[in-house]
């Protein structure tokens, strides 16, 4: 069976330093994984996601995210954070079929000014 | 702008009554829409896969008399909560795929209060 875990409830980071929301899966074959972000009072919205290729992927608002198979990871980072990427996170994974996905609890974000 | 609308954004509804969720594709005929329940402070959980013209697809111990799943368009589809009580009261979003692509654009979701 499918599952994510997001080991984080939540993360504080200050404003300028680096940051890492942590993911981890299990799925059986190869895994499509995603980020999503939430808002307050907007739906989700799409970060960026692995398929296949380059383990380091770039995505919307300067996030990254590294695909690590050994340790069935999927981190998401931002080399210097802003007080507006506070928000909720959420890490996914879909089977190939395409049905649907599997989202962690969440993380939630606070950038400290 | 948004590919994918909800209507309503909230809805407070007696015990027993009955509550239709919208979810509409904006810009792109979706054959397959997808159903979410969101908890407080808790994750997305998949409730169904909803297909244009023919019956949606449940998730294990999803009550289907329950939630009425009904894709009668290729921009609508719409959940029924039949008889609702206060454990249904939940937030409700809806989502479909990206053409060709397979990330999702969700719906801003429905909030739903049973007293």
């Amino acid at each position: 069976a499918q599952s994510v875990a997001q080991p984080e409830d939540q993360v504080n980071v200050a404003e300028g330093n680096p940051l890492t929301v942590k993911c981890t899966y299990s799925v059986s074959g190869n895994p499509y994984l995603f980020w999503y972000v939430q808002y307050p009072n907007r739906g989700l919205q799409f970060l960026l996601k692995y398929i296949t290729g380059d383990n380091l992927v770039k995505g919307s608002y300067g996030f990254e995210a590294e695909f690590n198979k050994s340790q069935t990871s999927f981190h998401l980072k931002k080399p210097s954070a802003l007080v507006s990427d506070s928000a909720l996170y959420f890490c996914a994974v879909r089977d190939m079929k395409g049905i649907g996905g599997i989202f962690g609890k969440g993380t939630r974000l606070h950038i400290l000014p | 702008g948004a590919v994918v609308s909800q209507h309503p954004s909230w809805v407070i509804c007696k015990s027993g009554t009955s509550v239709k969720i919208e979810c509409r594709s904006l810009d792109f005929q979706a054959t397959t829409m997808f159903w979410y329940r969101q908890f407080p402070k808790q994750s997305l959980m998949l409730m169904a896969t909803s297909n244009e013209g023919s019956k949606a697809t449940y998730e294990q111990g999803v009550e289907k008399d329950k939630f009425l799943i009904n894709h009668a368009s290729l921009t609508l589809s719409t959940l029924t909560v039949t008889s609702a009580h206060p454990e249904d009261s939940s937030f409700y979003i809806c989502s479909r795929d990206r053409e060709s692509y397979n990330e999702q654009f969700f719906g801003p979701g429905t909030r739903l209060t049973v007293l």
